[in-house]
């Protein structure tokens, strides 16, 4: 089956800091999203993004979907932005395979 | 417009008994998906209902089973529950195409013992 690869495992970052997280994946897929897992456990849905670049306040996110990766840029960081981020692909009707994550921690 | 609902929150079970997770939709989503969350295997596809029928299974055993209700609302249950069981069940539901946006409830945390 697919596999979906995300970097860095882990990123420390103090608040302000910029960063990007990689998501890689070996194969062709209908469409990707990332995701945002808070503390409690919830994924809050950031990006549907098969292809391109869109953006979302201090988020935004890119697709290159003939390269096979997706790249997640967080600006200015705040230590809400901490959790655990998530990348999806889908392979068909609604299931999704889950990259590793990446968990960030961003400290004042 | 309310999110996606989970109950119960916390389970805790002993092994050899069976579990019935539920979750409610938002309103006018038809697709209702579940995912087990565990640190080893971390997100895994569980199953996808759509209109009270299943679409599409993930690689779990006959125990793991769940149903759709007409007003889209979803259960799955376990049975016979093993320790490997523990995990965070989250559920998720988009209006209905194939390929759409998911937005996931709070998840109910179960522990087996």
């Amino acid at each position: 089956g697919i596999q979906v690869e995300q970097s860095p495992p882990d990123l420390i970052l103090q608040e302000g800091a910029n960063s990007t997280l990689r998501c890689n994946f070996s194969d062709s897929v209908n469409n990707l999203q990332w995701f945002h897992q808070n503390p409690w456990g919830q994924l809050i849905n950031l990006f549907y993004i098969p292809s391109g670049t869109k953006q979302n306040g201090r988020l935004s996110a890119t697709t290159v979907a003939t390269e096979r990766y997706s790249l997640l840029y967080i600006s200015s960081s705040q230590t809400t932005d901490s959790g655990v981020y998530f990348c999806a692909v889908n392979t068909g009707f609604q299931k999704l395979v889950f990259g590793t994550g990446t968990r960030l921690l961003v400290s004042p | 417009k309310a999110g996606v609902t989970q109950t119960p929150r916390y389970l805790i079970k002993t092994r050899g008994q069976q579990v019935t997770l539920s979750c409610s939709p938002i309103s006018g989503h038809r697709s209702v998906s579940w995912y087990q969350q565990t640190p080893g295997q971390g997100l895994q596809f569980l199953f996808e209902y759509f209109s009270e029928t299943q679409r599409n299974k993930g690689n779990f055993p006959g125990r793991f089973s769940g149903r759709q209700f007409s007003n889209s609302r979803s259960e799955m249950n376990v049975s016979t529950l093993e320790l490997g069981d523990s995990a965070l069940y989250l559920c998720a539901s988009s209006q209905a195409g194939a390929g759409e946006k998911l937005f996931f409830g709070s998840g109910t945390q179960l522990s087996v013992l």
